[in-house]
């Protein structure tokens, strides 16, 4: 069966320190990726996706970056944190169209 | 871009009430989902609905894909303590390639003792 790991599953980061957000993804071959980004309990909102390796689109311009070094594998970058990147982080798969699983999610703190 | 309206936003409730939420958008989906969060986690898909007119129910949870394809409501008998949470309605587009899920703002459920 399929499944999707990410994390840490909690970060505190200082201001001006790098990011770096794993997610994998077992049981699956050539998922689309997905990072979405969730402030204050909702709404969901689309960071970047990508149908491949090495193939990203970015959906908002960001302090942060995205790649995607092989199939299963989906990394949520940054060089310098800023305040406002504080919020929870959720990366996704899904094939054919058929929805979107989840992973558990990252809470990152900006301080 | 597409948009999904997703009511109510919030809804208090006593324990044992039924739930009902909804989505409209003046787009067409082939398909609808419904997805619960709790607090913390990730979104669970809760139900997905393939067809219009499609009626689906798990457990005390039954959505349905509107016949104009254009909404989609959930609803939840006997509401339980567990149900707190916030349910997210998504639409998928024929065609909509890989970002073409559209998701609603959430309904943020409460439930009062």
């Amino acid at each position: 069966s399929q499944t999707i790991h990410q994390w840490p599953a909690t970060l505190v980061q200082p201001v001006g320190s790098p990011l770096s957000l794993e997610c994998t993804v077992e049981g699956t071959s050539n998922p689309n990726l997905y990072w979405y980004r969730q402030a204050a309990g909702r709404g969901l909102q689309l960071l970047f996706y990508s149908v491949g390796i090495g193939q990203i689109s970015s959906e908002v311009p960001q302090n942060l970056s995205a790649s995607r070094p092989q199939d299963r594998q989906f990394i949520l970058s940054s060089k310098k944190l800023l305040l406002s990147d504080s919020g929870f982080y959720l990366c996704a798969w899904s094939t054919s169209g058929y929805g979107y699983t989840f992973g558990s999610g990252t809470r990152l703190t900006v301080v | 871009g597409q948009q999904l309206n997703q009511s109510p936003q919030s809804m208090f409730i006593q324990e044992g009430e039924d739930v009902s939420m909804n989505c409209t958008s003046s787009s067409i989906f082939n398909t609808w989902l419904w997805y619960k969060q709790d607090p913390g986690e990730g979104p669970v898909l809760l139900i997905a609905l393939y067809k219009a007119g499609e009626l689906t129910s798990n457990g005390r949870l039954t959505a349905q894909f509107g016949i104009t394809r254009k909404d989609s409501f959930l609803n939840i008998s006997a509401s339980i303590p567990s149900d707190v949470g916030i349910y997210f309605c998504a639409g998928l587009q024929l065609g909509g390639g890989a970002d073409g899920l559209t998701f609603g703002k959430g309904t943020h459920l409460i439930i009062q003792p």
